[in-house]
This record gives structure tokens, C-alpha cells and sequence, in this order.
């Protein structure tokens, strides 16, 4: 089966734009988790979507939000770009508990200049 | 709150040899508990986990771990490594409070590098 879209792949943003980028899970998956990477602060928890609904969130301020379609596609959008958001922001998709693991998208890069 | 330590930052290990990625724990109770692994470039592919039962884990391309719930451990083996296996390992746990996941802690990571 198909696994984690994540689009786009790559993204040039310049500072105090926005941005917003897609992930598709795994059919029948209804959760989706956000992650941002970067070399500092390693992997980081955004938030968390099952059914439509925003279940848990991270440390992270107000300016990343996200969102779940009935489709269980998920949107992250982070407003009023800053030089530190640049980062490889992952999308995982999988059961009610995640009892089965976790399927990670390959991700999408932002750098923002 | 949870955290997840690795302390080996870079490992190398000759093609052949075997392996094990250390990976500890700081949680009150029994986490779910995760290896990934991230090449160059790409998302993380989940290679093992541990809900309950047997502490010893077998999971894909020959990589097994053992949880330890006296030392809060839970360590990545192989008995022999391959040039393919360079690549970034996370661990990570899972915890839940109320109905939903809260969400994967990872380590820091531990870069394995390869000699032939």
C-alpha cells in the first residue's frame, strides 16, 4: 500500500511569509503526527491529529498550527516565518494508539532566508 | 515528562562486526518504546518496537533489542553489521495520557558508521 506523502519535498520561504505543507497518511490511518528536525534540537513533537481532532501538542509557539481533513489528509501551516523555523518537518501517520509504530513521511525541507 | 538518552553520539564498527546502540529511558511507567532509522535525506523508517511481553524484540533487516525495565534500557543489536547500515538510529518513546498518544520523545540520535 501506499505509505506518508508529504508535499512539497523542498521549500524556500523568506522570512515573515507563511507556509503550509500536506501530508497524506497511510489509507486507513487516522492519525497524524508532526515532527520538526533539525541539528540543534533534534526531533521535536509538533502535534497530533485523530479524526479531525488536535489530540496533543508540543513546546512550540502559536504560530504553528495544523490541521485534519475528513479525509485524515493533514495540513501544518507556520505564519510569520522566522530564520530558526528552517528545519526537515516530518509527518507520521498511524492507528488510534499508534499501537503498530509509527510510518514517517520522508519529509519536507524548509529553509527560510 | 519523558526524556530519552543515547549516549554514544558517533559509533564506528567494521563491516561484519556486531552492534549494539545503547538507548535509556526516564518515565514513571512503562513506556512503548521505538528504533528508527534515518538515512541521508529521508523520513525514518521504523525498525522494532516493544508494547509488552517478550523483553527481547526482533525486527526488520536483522536488527533486534532487549527492553530492561530494572535498567530503563532498551539496546539495539546486530550481530553483523553491513555497509548498508550506515545511518542515523533514533530511539523513541510513546506515551498516553487520557485517550491519545502524547507524542514520540526521541534521543538525540547515533550516527553508525561503517569500515570496510
Amino acid at each position: 500500500k501506499a505509505g506518508v506523502t508529504q508535499t512539497p519535498r523542498y521549500l524556500i520561504k523568506t522570512r515573515g511569509q507563511q507556509v503550509t505543507l500536506s501530508c497524506s497518511p497511510i489509507s486507513g490511518h487516522r492519525s497524524v503526527s508532526w515532527y520538526q528536525q533539525t541539528p540543534g534540537q533534534g526531533l521535536q513533537f509538533l502535534f497530533e491529529y485523530f479524526s479531525e481532532t488536535q489530540r496533543n501538542k508540543g513546546n512550540f509557539p502559536g504560530r504553528f498550527s495544523g490541521r485534519q481533513f475528513s479525509n485524515s489528509r493533514s495540513e501544518m501551516n507556520v505564519s510569520t516565518l522566522e530564520l530558526g523555523d528552517s528545519a526537515l518537518y516530518l509527518c507520521a501517520s498511524g492507528t488510534f494508539q499508534g499501537q503498530y509504530g509509527y510510518t514517517f513521511g520522508s519529509g519536507t525541507r524548509l529553509t527560510v532566508v | 515528562a519523558q526524556s530519552v538518552t543515547q549516549p554514544d553520539i558517533h559509533i564506528t564498527v567494521s563491516e561484519g562486526a556486531s552492534l549494539e546502540l545503547r538507548c535509556n529511558y526516564s518515565y514513571g511507567a512503562t513506556p512503548y518504546l521505538f528504533w528508527y532509522v534515518q538515512s541521508p535525506g529521508q523520513g525514518l523508517q521504523l525498525l522494532l518496537k516493544y508494547f509488552s511481553g517478550d523483553t527481547l524484540v526482533q525486527g526488520i533487516k536483522g536488527f533486534e533489542a532487549e527492553f530492561k525495565r530494572s535498567q530503563s534500557s532498551f539496546n539495539l543489536r546486530k550481530p553483523s553489521v553491513h555497509w548498508s547500515d550506515a545511518a542515523e538510529y533514533f530511539c523513541a518513546v510513546d506515551t498516553y495520557s487520557g485517550g491519545g498518544a502524547d507524542g514520540l520523545t526521541f534521543g538525540k540520535g547515533t550516527h553508525l558508521i561503517i569500515q570496510p
